[in-house]
């Protein structure tokens, strides 16, 4: 079945970066696009960012452009979200999440997340 | 973009039907008919419940519909279960290879 498990949250300082990471299983990795979304403490959630199959194409939220790479290596099953310039606002459980085909298509399985908070 | 407006709770008795909006605008719900529907336990990651606008995954019960007129898309939940309470998000594709949450819907079993 499919699993996606993230990892790489904690706690960091206004400014700082931090890299999160996703481990996949049980589906062809490299077949399909993969997003980022986040959830903010009590609050609704919000699509960050989202790349295509082979890591050619990449789009991201107006709230995070320019200070977050979404990348991928699918040699290692693996998801990345680099945050650089973190902000107060930046603290949420980021959900690492799946595309239903290799493009930027809606998603239709979730890792349970990682917690990412920004503080001094 | 701006967040898709939901109503912020819905409530029903065991074995009502209740229905939540999702509106948008023509730039996203209005144009493209990619929404879909997520639930959300508490704690728990969301679970898709349905895509294209109507269509469900397999393994969701059917008691979940989805449907769309204009700008706004609907989800339709029939014969209320206590397990059906949760918050349910909608997201629509709004172009650009971009997406769009809802403000997230609150269903109550009474």
């Amino acid at each position: 079945q499919v699993q996606l498990v993230e990892s790489g949250g904690g706690v960091v300082q206004p400014g700082r970066s931090l890299r999160l990471s996703c481990a996949a299983s049980g589906f062809s990795f490299s077949s399909y696009g993969m997003h980022w979304v986040r959830q903010a403490p009590g609050k609704g959630l919000e699509w960050v960012a989202v790349i295509w199959f082979d890591g050619s194409s990449k789009y991201y939220a107006d709230s995070v452009k320019g200070r977050f790479t979404i990348s991928r290596d699918n040699s290692k099953n693996t998801l990345y979200l680099q945050m650089n310039s973190l902000r107060a606002e930046d603290t949420a459980v980021y959900y690492c999440a799946r595309a239903t085909k290799l493009g930027a298509t809606p998603i239709d399985y979730w890792g349970q997340g990682t917690l990412v908070t920004v503080s001094s | 973009q701006s967040a898709l407006t939901q109503p912020a709770s819905v409530s029903g008795s065991p074995g009502q039907s209740i229905t939540i909006s999702c509106t948008g605008t023509s730039s996203d719900v209005g144009t493209y008919n990619l929404v879909s529907w997520y639930q959300q336990h508490p704690g728990k990651a969301p679970k898709l419940m349905i895509y294209e606008g109507s269509k469900r995954p397999s393994g969701v019960s059917n008691r979940f519909s989805g449907s769309k007129s204009g700008n706004t898309a609907s989800l339709t939940i029939s014969g209320l279960q206590a397990e059906d309470e949760a918050d349910y998000y909608c997201c629509s594709y709004a172009g650009s290879s971009t997406y769009v949450f809802g403000t997230g819907t609150k269903v109550t079993v009474l």
